[in-house]
């Protein structure tokens, strides 16, 4: 599949909004997706967003795409501790059969 | 609960050693996944079952083979690996074969010593 690219970092304080970016090379994708995985746990799918769409909302997440710059971002309001794990953004550029991921972002939320 | 299990949770095994992971689903999906998640790289697809056939086989060494005996199981079965073998191999699941809704297992961390 296409290259999706994702910050390998990012730290914030908690109670604060965390954004994480992705970009993405393959207009064809017609889904993106935030998934989150936890230390020593498999990925889980947050939320996903059509590529018709320029904003999704669901209770603290936010997911904004723009699609002319093929550019997603993944906004976590008041972030937790819990919030700490890594993200992945993804598209389903990659031959059809299963998602194309990112290399995941590491958020850190500190007290 | 994922309803996607794998054993083992941890593999500690030699270049010249065989073993067998293995991953269950519990949601009556038709499609099944391996990925290869190593430190700092993308996820890498490995192999993809639809119907217990193998819909895709992303160039993948053939020290790694996959077996899938129903639509619930999927195996990989690994013999003469590599250092660079090292990694977290997960499984997913969903629906359909593309049907992008995946639902992982928490992975195998595999070491080759």
């Amino acid at each position: 599949g296409e290259d999706v690219e994702q910050s390998l970092f990012l730290s914030v304080r908690e109670g604060d909004s965390s954004v994480i970016n992705c970009t993405y090379t393959d207009s064809s994708s017609t889904y993106l997706y935030w998934y989150k995985q936890e230390p020593g746990a498999g990925l889980q799918l947050l939320t996903y967003i059509f590529s018709n769409m320029d904003m999704k909302q669901d209770q603290r997440l936010t997911v904004l795409l723009n699609k002319k710059d093929k550019h997603l971002s993944l906004r976590i309001a008041d972030t937790q501790t819990g919030d700490s794990a890594i993200y992945f953004c993804a598209d389903n550029s990659n031959s059809g059969y299963a998602l194309n991921f990112g290399k995941g972002t590491s958020l850190l939320v500190t007290p | 609960e994922t309803g996607v299990t794998q054993t083992p949770r941890h593999l500690v095994m030699g270049m010249t050693n065989k073993k067998s992971l293995k991953c269950e689903q519990h949601l009556g999906h038709n499609a099944m996944y391996w990925y290869k998640q190593s430190a700092k790289k993308p996820l890498e697809l490995m192999f993809v079952y639809s119907l217990e056939e193998r819909v895709e086989n992303n160039s993948v060494p053939s020290r790694f083979s996959p077996e899938c005996p129903n639509s619930s199981h999927l195996f990989l079965h690994l013999h003469t690996l590599q250092p660079e073998d090292s990694a977290l191999y997960l499984c997913a699941s969903s629906e359909e074969e593309g049907y992008y809704e995946q639902y992982f297992g928490p992975g195998t961390r595999l070491t080759v010593t």
